[in-house]
């Protein structure tokens, strides 16, 4: 099992849906939990991080984070197709961070 | 700040040879790590600092991989011999402290033909 899991996707919606990505997983000593945008050919980039059970949002992004069903998730309010990109969720504990593989978001006009 | 940076952006060698991928981080960040990106495996940790100190090389994949960190402004990843296989998206990242967020430099496009 890997230690954070992604559905590799591609995930499709239309402009201005809600994009809803999804991420578990099985440290329980993760304590902090990132999101990274990579567009094709660049290097992540970091948009959102949580490190508390509950909701974080900024702007359209919205973090979820819940502890006990070991879960991260992250929505995308009026998707764009600049949205368009792969997004990594990252868990973080005392020592190190963990990437997952990515979810490939495809935004159609 | 410049941010993380990595040279050379590219890199074309024969296998067998022996490759150094370069790396300064952001001022003032204690932890350095070398990722490797491909489309199969994703981005894989292979070996992160902490105050110029190797704390985890478990992700190092075999003997032929090392990587040193002289001092808190420079890291390198040397691959020697060079395989095939190797071919990959070398990252490299800084951060303050362990588990706060990385920043990641542009990344060196490794390919050994």
């Amino acid at each position: 099992q890997k230690e954070v899991e992604q559905n590799s996707g591609p995930l499709s919606v239309p402009e201005g849906a809600i994009a809803s990505l999804n991420c578990t997983y099985s440290d329980r000593g993760s304590q902090s939990f990132f999101w990274y945008r990579q567009y094709s050919g660049k290097s992540p980039e970091l948009i959102m991080f949580i490190y508390s059970n509950g909701d974080k949002e900024d702007g359209r992004f919205t973090a979820q984070l819940n502890k006990a069903s070991q879960y991260v998730s992250l929505l995308i309010r009026d998707s764009q197709p600049s949205d368009s990109a792969t997004y990594l969720c990252v868990g973080g504990t005392a020592s190190k961070l963990t990437f997952g593989t990515g979810t490939r978001l495809q935004v159609t006009l | 700040d410049a941010g993380v940076i990595q040279s050379p952006r590219h890199e074309v060698t024969e296998m067998g040879q022996e490759v150094t991928l370069r790396c300064k981080p952001i001022s003032g960040h204690n932890s350095l790590f070398w990722y490797r990106q491909t489309m199969m495996r994703g981005l894989e940790l292979l070996i992160y600092f902490n105050n110029n100190v190797p704390i985890d090389d478990s992700g190092m994949p075999e003997d032929r991989f090392s990587a040193k960190m002289p001092n808190a402004s420079f890291s390198t990843l040397k691959i020697q011999p060079s395989e095939p296989r190797d071919s990959a998206v070398y990252f490299c990242a800084s951060s303050l402290r362990p588990r706060v967020e990385a920043f990641f430099g542009q990344g060196t496009r490794l390919t050994v033909v």
